[in-house]
């Protein structure tokens, strides 16, 4: 298995455009989570999925941000317009839904520059 | 409000001792416990895990402790060896009767091995 897959690695964009962030899953996992680490905050859970379906998004910062998982191999966050501050890594990673105590499988990440 | 706390931003061991990264946490719903290993410019991979019920797990050169009167966690390494250099996150999961609820991370250690 090629484990998680994100794209792209790297994103810089200029203030105020729309930025689409890639996941691909490993295949059988059931549930999907997009996280953020900054300096200020660590790694934070935006949003995850369970069977497609979006089972908590309190931790999406604003209403600028939103995900999509329209199917068991796919999902996007999608943050727009960018901001600076937004200027981060963000990390898919997947699991089967009853199986946290082997851990998720993250992503590479994708590096957010927005100027 | 920080619900998983580690406090050392760094730790720096000579290769062949033991290290000790420590784990604080605040939420007495978290069920399960897990370590996990960050290189640079890649994603963060699982380590090792303990659930609440058990005080020690063990594989390899890595064991688990849990203190859960203290809300106390530890990772030991022995012997430390120089590819164990990299950033260790401490997580954490409530008990939610099934499914995956998203880990909550601490904001990492970084753990240097002298030569």
């Amino acid at each position: 298995d090629a484990g998680v897959i994100q794209s792209p690695r790297h994103e810089v964009t200029e203030m105020g455009q729309e930025v689409t962030l890639r996941c691909k899953p490993i295949s059988g996992h059931n549930s999907l989570f997009w996280y953020r680490q900054t300096m200020m905050r660590g790694l934070e859970l935006l949003i995850y999925f369970n069977n497609n379906v979006p089972i908590d998004d309190s931790g999406m910062p604003e209403d600028r941000f939103s995900a999509k998982m329209p199917n068991a191999s796919f999902s996007t966050l999608k943050i727009q317009p960018s901001e600076p501050r937004d200027s981060a890594v963000y990390f898919c990673a997947s699991s089967f839904e009853t199986v946290s105590r082997y851990g998720y499988t993250f992503g590479s990440g994708t590096r957010l520059t927005v100027v | 409000d920080q619900q998983v706390k580690q406090n050392s931003p760094s730790l720096s061991v000579q290769e062949g001792r033991i290290s000790i990264l420590n784990c604080d946490y605040t939420n007495s719903m978290f069920d399960y416990f897990l370590w996990y290993k960050k290189y640079p410019a890649e994603g963060p991979t699982f380590l090792i895990s303990i659930s609440s019920i058990k005080d020690k797990n063990e594989d390899g050169r890595f064991t688990v402790f849990l203190n859960k009167s203290a809300k106390h966690l530890s990772l030991h390494i022995v012997p430390s060896q120089p590819g164990d250099s990299a950033v260790y996150f401490c997580a954490a999961e409530p008990y939610s009767g099934g499914g995956a609820d998203g880990l909550t991370f601490g904001k990492g250690t970084h753990l240097i091995i002298q030569p």
